[in-house]
């Protein structure tokens, strides 16, 4: 069973409001990524850490920020939120050196109006 | 840079096989096949490393072909537990982050 932890998972709010997308993982995996996905859609790679106090762009442009600045924690920020962020958000980890495979959390449906 | 899928869709009896493929313009480090269910997070289902040999979980299996830069799922005797979306992710140099296909949804019905 995978130990990655998203919060919210289910988020409404107004357009301009700053929101955090929390994602936490117990495995001290080195890699961790969020992924963006419409429903019933393909996943977008839209940012990527390969330890503390690294991170990079994924494919997809996107107006989100993220940090990682423990391990385990690697939140992914909105300054100010749009219709158009309306998605769900993936994060997922893995290790280095381990089998490769991606454990994903639950994800976080978030919906601006 | 995103790989390929192929199919868009299948549907499918209970009992009958499939074939899902997933191919690449660049050259590979690895495909990873996963498995996501409606209102649920991707689920891992097995990797095909470079000079890999073919895997396989069950009745579910994968082949890696370096020189065309393709790799196959296949799903033999299908059951409806199969259905959902199944995406291929590949990597271009071990370690380096997963881009995923397009996803290809099956169907299995009774």
């Amino acid at each position: 069973e995978a130990d990655i932890y998203q919060t919210p998972r289910y988020l409404v709010i107004g357009t301009g409001k700053k929101i955090t997308l929390e994602c936490s993982q117990t495995m001290g995996h080195d890699k961790m990524y969020w992924y963006q996905q419409d429903p019933g859609m393909e996943l977008h790679l839209i940012h990527y850490s390969y330890g503390v106090n690294s991170t990079e762009k994924g494919d997809l442009s996107s107006e989100s920020t993220v940090s990682r600045i423990r391990t385990e924690h690697f939140p992914l920020t909105l300054e100010s939120a749009r219709p158009s962020h309306t998605s769900q958000y993936l994060c997922a980890s893995r290790r280095t050196g381990g089998t490769g495979e991606l454990f994903f959390g639950e994800g976080s449906r978030l919906t601006v109006l | 840079q995103q790989p390929v899928q192929s199919p868009q869709a299948v549907i499918l009896r209970e009992g009958e096989d499939a074939v899902i493929n997933c191919s690449s313009s660049k050259a590979l480090y690895s495909v990873h096949w996963y498995r996501q269910k409606h209102g649920e997070a991707p689920v891992f289902l097995m990797i095909l490393l470079k000079g890999g040999e073919q895997k396989g979980h069950e009745k579910i299996s994968a082949s890696f072909n370096e020189k065309k830069q393709q790799s196959s799922l296949y799903l033999t005797a299908s059951q409806l537990s199969y259905s959902g979306t199944y995406f291929c992710g590949t990597e271009i140099q071990a370690g380096t982050a997963l881009i995923f296909g397009k996803g290809t949804t099956l169907s299995v019905s009774s």
